[in-house]
C-alpha cells in the first residue's frame, strides 16, 4: 500500500495564480486533513473532512478551499496565491471508528509563492 | 492555541544517553495524545500514543508520560541513536472531533 500520497511535491507560483494540491489515500480512511507547516512551527490545521462529501474549517482556513468528492481523495485549492501561503503542506488521514486514531501523513508539498 | 516561535528548542544528547522531550498541551478536555517524529524533508511519523485514562505507556525504546494535572506530556527515548535525530511533535486530540493540534516541536540532535 502506498499510504498517503501528495502531488505535486514541489511548486512555485506567482502571486495571484491558482492551484490545486491533491491528496490520495488507499487505506479506506474516513477522515482526511490538510495542514501547513511553517519554519520553526508545528503543523496548523487548514481544513478537514470526516467523510466523502463533507468538509470543515480548521485553525487557518482563510485563502483555501477543499473538496472531498471521493473518499480516497482530498483536494486543497488556492484561488489566488499570496506570499503568506508559502509553506510546506501536509495531508493526513485517519479512521478513528476502526481504531486507527493516529493520523498517517503524506510526504508533503513544498509551495513557494513569489 | 497558536504556535509561537521562529526557533525550535533544541535538545542535544550524546549517543547512548537517554533523551527526554517535553510538551505542554493547551486543552484540558483533550483525551488522546500522540508523539510524532519528523525527519528532514519528510512527513511526520507516528511514534507512540496515549489516552487520557493512562499516565504512562511504553513502546520499543520509547515511553510517554502524561500529567493531566499540569497538562504536560513527555517522551523518553532510551539509548538514543543517531537515527533518532529529528524534530519531535506532540499532538492533542479533542474527544469527538478527531482533529489534531500540534505543538511547535523540539529538535533532537544526537551527537556521535
Amino acid at each position: 500500500n502506498a499510504g498517503v500520497t501528495q502531488t505535486p511535491k514541489f511548486r512555485v507560483l506567482k502571486t495571484g495564480q491558482s492551484m490545486t494540491l491533491l491528496c490520495a489515500q488507499d487505506m479506506n480512511h474516513e477522515y482526511m486533513y490538510w495542514y501547513r507547516q511553517d519554519p520553526g512551527m508545528g503543523l496548523r490545521l487548514i481544513h478537514y473532512s470526516v467523510g466523502e462529501g463533507t468538509t470543515a474549517k480548521g485553525e487557518v482556513p482563510d485563502g483555501y478551499n477543499v473538496s472531498r468528492l471521493k473518499k480516497q481523495n482530498f483536494l486543497l485549492g488556492l484561488e489566488s496565491a499570496a506570499p503568506s501561503q508559502t509553506s510546506v503542506y501536509f495531508c493526513a488521514s485517519s479512521y478513528p471508528e476502526r481504531g486507527e486514531t493516529e493520523a498517517f501523513f503524506g510526504q508533503g508539498t513544498r509551495l513557494t509563492v513569489v | 492555541g497558536e504556535s509561537v516561535g521562529l526557533h525550535l528548542p533544541t535538545l542535544s544528547v550524546q549517543e547512548g544517553d537517554n533523551s527526554i522531550i517535553n510538551c505542554a498541551y493547551s486543552n484540558s478536555a483533550s483525551d488522546y495524545f500522540i508523539w510524532y517524529k519528523q525527519e528532514s524533508g519528510k512527513g511526520p511519523q507516528f511514534i507512540i500514543d496515549i489516552r487520557s485514562n493512562m499516565d504512562k505507556r511504553q513502546g520499543q525504546r520509547v515511553t510517554v508520560l502524561l500529567n493531566k494535572t499540569v497538562k504536560h506530556l513527555s517522551l523518553q527515548i532510551a539509548a538514543t541513536q543517531p537515527g533518532d535525530s529529528a524534530v519531535y511533535f506532540c499532538a492533542e486530540n479533542l474527544p469527538n472531533f478527531n482533529k489534531f493540534y500540534f505543538g511547535s516541536g523540539t529538535k533532537l540532535n544526537v551527537k556521535p
